[in-house]
């Protein structure tokens, strides 16, 4: 277990709402990652971040923004939710300091924009 | 960029033994990585590779060849629990390096 928990686990919400998911992990790792996964795409990067306010673009990132004001906490923001959006999202930590080891995952948060 | 190739599904027999391939074409590398995701559930590290050659973890082993461009996961004495889907993830070579999920091998063991 390392210590991760995302918040909140489901939620629905309407095509143009701003939502924010949170990821907290209670072992001060450095690297975490925000990934959406779907049926026929498998486990993709949104965002990910390497410190306190240091994060970068993943692969699907358009549409989403992040903050990292904590290390302890990693945040996801859908500014204004789009159907396309409805997916798993999961966050990671990494247990090494750096970025070269294995990642963890939480337990998800399954978003539905209708 | 990475481009990471799985089966899409396999089944076996419990108590069999049972290989899952991954190739990758990636720009650079830097690791090999294998989970496994039970249905409704979070991905769990299985295994890592770096090197070429065969680690092995009690029932699961995992081999590398990189000049190759090829990994195998190798799951003995199926037991029905190993029913999930297993991912293979590349590490790339770059500065802040992020895994690449190939899009999973969904395992069905049957009695």
């Amino acid at each position: 277990d390392a210590g991760i928990t995302q918040s909140p686990r489901h939620k629905v919400t309407e095509t143009g709402t701003p939502v924010t998911l949170r990821c907290h992990q209670t072992e001060n790792h450095r690297y975490m990652y925000w990934y959406r996964q779907d049926p026929g795409h498998g486990l993709r990067l949104i965002h990910y971040s390497y410190g306190v306010k240091d994060t970068d673009k993943g692969e699907v990132s358009d549409g989403y923004s992040v903050s990292r004001s904590k290390t302890e906490d990693f945040l996801l923001t859908l500014e204004s939710a789009t159907s396309s959006q409805t997916s798993v999202y999961f966050c990671a930590i990494e247990t090494g300091t750096g970025g070269m080891d294995e990642q963890y995952f939480g337990p998800g948060t399954r978003l539905t924009v209708t | 960029g990475q481009n990471i190739d799985q089966p899409t599904e396999m089944t076996a027999t419990e108590g069999a033994i049972v290989q899952i391939n991954c190739t990758y074409q990636t720009s650079g590398f830097n690791g090999l990585f294998w989970y496994q995701q039970h249905a409704g559930e979070a991905p769990t590290f299985l295994s890592y590779n770096v090197l070429d050659g065969l680690e092995e973890k009690g029932r699961f082993s995992s081999f590398l060849s990189r000049s190759k461009g090829y990994s195998y996961l190798l799951l003995k004495e199926l037991q029905m629990k190993d029913s999930a889907s297993y991912l293979c993830a590349v590490r790339d070579s770059s500065g802040y390096s992020t895994l690449t999920f190939g899009k999973g091998t969904m395992l069905l063991v049957s009695p």
